[in-house]
């Protein structure tokens, strides 16, 4: 298995400018976690997904931050207008029903510095 | 908010010695895990214990949980320079809800 994708890996972008980030979860995963990671704040969730349904958004930072999730292999994450506030490393996780439910498995993460 | 508090922040030592790295957490939990991020990569899942369980290994990794105290302890054995990378404790309330993590502690393994 490929494990979590995230794209892009890297993303710098001027202030205002909108930002999609993507992830694409393990195959048979129904949970979809959305962290973000700063010095200042650790990792912190912004919005889970199971069955492709938002469970919890209340880590959403603002109404400029936005998640969808149209199908069960494919989530973004879109920021608009971005600010520089919002640089940070963003990490998708996915996770699974079963005996090994509360792992959660992360991609490589997305870098976004706001300019 | 964090949840778990790693203590120490950063800890460096020569390989071959052991790490400790402890966490605390404020509130009950269903199961506590580790994680390593490696410099500018994801967190790699390490360890899992649960709250009912009070201690756990996995090849040199040995995790303590104490309940009674909300605290739990890492320990890596024969230490190696590829152990150097930030640790974080996460507590998870029930299967599939999200995690909350700690702020971390920063390993440096000098060879």
């Amino acid at each position: 298995d490929a494990g979590v994708i995230q794209s892009p890996r890297h993303e710098v972008t001027e202030m205002g400018q909108e930002v999609t980030l993507r992830c694409k979860p393990i195959s048979g995963h129904d949970y979809l976690f959305w962290y973000r990671q700063t010095m200042m704040r650790g990792l912190e969730l912004l919005i889970y997904f199971n069955n492709n349904v938002p469970i919890d958004d209340s880590g959403m930072p603002e109404d400029r931050f936005s998640a969808k999730m149209p199908n069960a292999s494919f989530s973004t994450l879109k920021i608009q207008p971005s600010e520089p506030r919002d640089s940070a490393v963003y990490f998708c996780a996915s996770s699974t029903p079963g005996t090994d439910q509360e792992t959660q498995y992360f991609g490589p993460g997305t870098r976004l510095l706001v300019l | 908010s964090q949840q778990g508090e790693e203590d120490p922040q950063a800890l460096s030592i020569q390989e071959g010695e052991n790490a400790t790295m402890n966490c605390s957490y404020k509130t009950s939990i269903n199961n506590l895990q580790w994680y390593r991020q490696n410099s500018g990569r994801g967190l790699v899942h390490l360890i899992l214990i649960r709250s009912n369980e009070r201690e756990k290994h996995s090849g040199r990794l040995r995790v303590t949980l104490d309940t009674s105290k909300k605290s739990s302890s890492l320990l890596i054995t024969a230490s190696r320079a590829a152990d150097t990378a930030s640790y974080f404790c996460a507590t998870g309330y029930s299967g599939n809800t999200p995690l909350v993590f700690g702020k971390g502690t920063r390993l440096s393994v000098i060879a």
